[in-house]
């Protein structure tokens, strides 16, 4: 079966330090990947997605980039953390390539930028 | 563009009773899929369902139930007999393909927190 991991489970860094958020899944090959942030308000907004090693798009311009070293990885980075980017972090994977494939998540990053 | 809305963004009910979770959607694709997702205090997103817009037919699962309708776009959730272990709080989503490569985005309301008191 699959299972999607992310690590750590919580983050508190100063505001300007670097971040670095990963995610990996088991049981699958070739997966979409998907970074959603969760804003207190509880909304959740595509960051990020991924249809295979490299490829990356972004949905929002923001100061967060995304990579995918692997083809079951995905990470997430900034250089320099702003206050705005606290939020809980979501990791998710589907596969096929229409709508109809449903997305499963991780068990998240809650991020405090302080 | 795609937008989710549910309404009801706190619900408060005594255990045993029964609670329905609005959810109205509004899409200008002829083809789409919503999604049910429980997010518990731990904070992970479980799926709990997915229905196509082509399936009008209600489902039932246990003690939760669909209720899709097409003609006034929404897509609510009932649980029966509700128990403490259902407090969480519920969100419903609509997906849409992303045009320029394979996969979907998801497009999720603001979510409907459920307590439910013994």
């Amino acid at each position: 079966s699959q299972t999607i991991h992310q690590w750590p489970a919580t983050l508190v860094q100063p505001v300007g330090s670097p971040l670095s958020l990963e995610c990996t899944v088991e049981g699958t090959s070739n997966p979409n990947l998907y970074w959603y942030r969760q804003a207190a308000g509880r909304g959740l907004q595509l960051l990020f997605y991924s249809v295979g090693i490299g490829q990356i798009s972004s949905e929002v311009p923001q100061n967060l980039s995304a990579s995918r070293p692997q083809d079951r990885q995905f990470i997430l980075s900034s250089k320099k953390l702003l206050l705005s980017d606290s939020g809980f972090y979501l990791c998710a994977w589907s596969v096929g390539t229409s709508e109809a494939d449903t997305q499963y998540f991780g068990p998240g990053t809650r991020l405090t930028v302080l | 563009a795609q937008k989710v809305t549910q309404a009801q963004t706190e619900i408060s009910v005594v255990e045993k009773e029964d609670v329905t979770l609005d959810c109205v959607y509004e899409t200008r694709d002829t083809t789409y899929y919503l999604f049910w997702y429980k997010q518990p205090p731990s904070g992970e997103l479980v799926f709990l369902i997915r229905r196509n817009s082509f399936d009008e037919q209600n489902e039932i699962s246990g003690r939760y139930s669909w209720n899709f309708q097409k003609s006034t776009s929404s897509f609510n959730f009932t649980i029966t007999a509700s128990q403490v272990v259902d407090s969480a709080v519920y969100f419903c989503a609509l997906s849409e393909t992303l045009q320029e490569t394979s996969g979907s985005r998801l497009t999720f309301g603001e979510g409907t927190q459920l307590t439910v008191n013994p």
